[in-house]
């Protein structure tokens, strides 16, 4: 069985500056994806980032990127130079890819992210 | 751009009641999905299809069915409603093969059951 687990509940960061997300993760499948979604109060899940298990280099996004250790099993992700409208729910997630078919996605309970002016 | 849309952003209903949730794709996605969202629990995956008129259960299906019987709408299903469906609902959808196999997802169903 698959498991996320995000440890942060809240977070509270002044704008401008950097902001890791602690994401790590649990699973016996060699093959998977780890996904990074932004959840603002209107409720919409946005899609912000993939970093596939044999992926050799970590992913970016624009202002968003992901630092995957593959060894401690952990999908952090790292927002740089925050900006008011970063906050919002984050939901780290993730699915099997060997299986070949379809499958749900795995979440984390979210971390709740406040960037202060 | 991907475009997931459901058929209602709130919706109060009586315990007892069949409540119909629609989801619509217009992606051509084959995957298709039904997750609820409650405070501290994070998403929990209740059915998912991956073709016409195939479904497989979540990880928690009781109490709900679901109905795909054109690929661009999956619609979920509450037999007789209690209150302790009262939850947000999120659709989404995927195209298996592609890169990454990203899930993206409708504006939300805020239902409560009274």
């Amino acid at each position: 069985a698959q498991k996320i687990t995000q440890t942060q509940p809240g977070m509270f960061v002044q704008e401008k500056e950097a902001v890791t997300l602690d994401c790590t993760y649990d699973t016996s499948d060699p093959s998977y994806g780890l996904f990074w979604y932004k959840q603002p109060s209107s409720g919409e899940m946005i899609f912000l980032i993939y970093q596939g298990s044999y992926d050799q280099q970590n992913a970016t996004e624009g202002r968003y990127s992901l630092n995957f250790q593959k060894a401690r099993k952990s999908a952090n992700l790292v927002i740089s130079a925050s900006q008011l409208g970063d906050s919002a729910m984050y939901f780290c997630a993730m699915r099997d890819l060997s299986g070949g078919g379809a499958d749900g996605l795995t979440f984390g309970k979210g971390t709740h992210l406040i960037i202060q002016p | 751009d991907v475009k997931v849309t459901q058929s209602s952003r709130y919706l109060v209903k009586r315990t007892g009641e069949k409540v119909f949730l629609e989801c619509v794709q217009d992606m051509d996605h084959e995957n298709m999905f039904w997750y609820r969202q409650d405070p501290g629990l994070g998403l929990r995956l209740i059915y998912f299809s991956y073709d016409v008129k195939m479904k497989e259960k979540g990880d928690i299906p009781e109490g709900y069915s679901v109905s795909r019987e054109k690929k661009e709408r999956f619609s979920l299903i509450l037999e007789s409603a209690s209150t302790n469906q009262t939850s947000m609902y999120l659709c989404a959808s995927s195209m298996p093969g592609s890169f990454t196999d990203t899930q993206y997802f409708g504006p939300g169903t805020r239902l409560t059951v009274l």
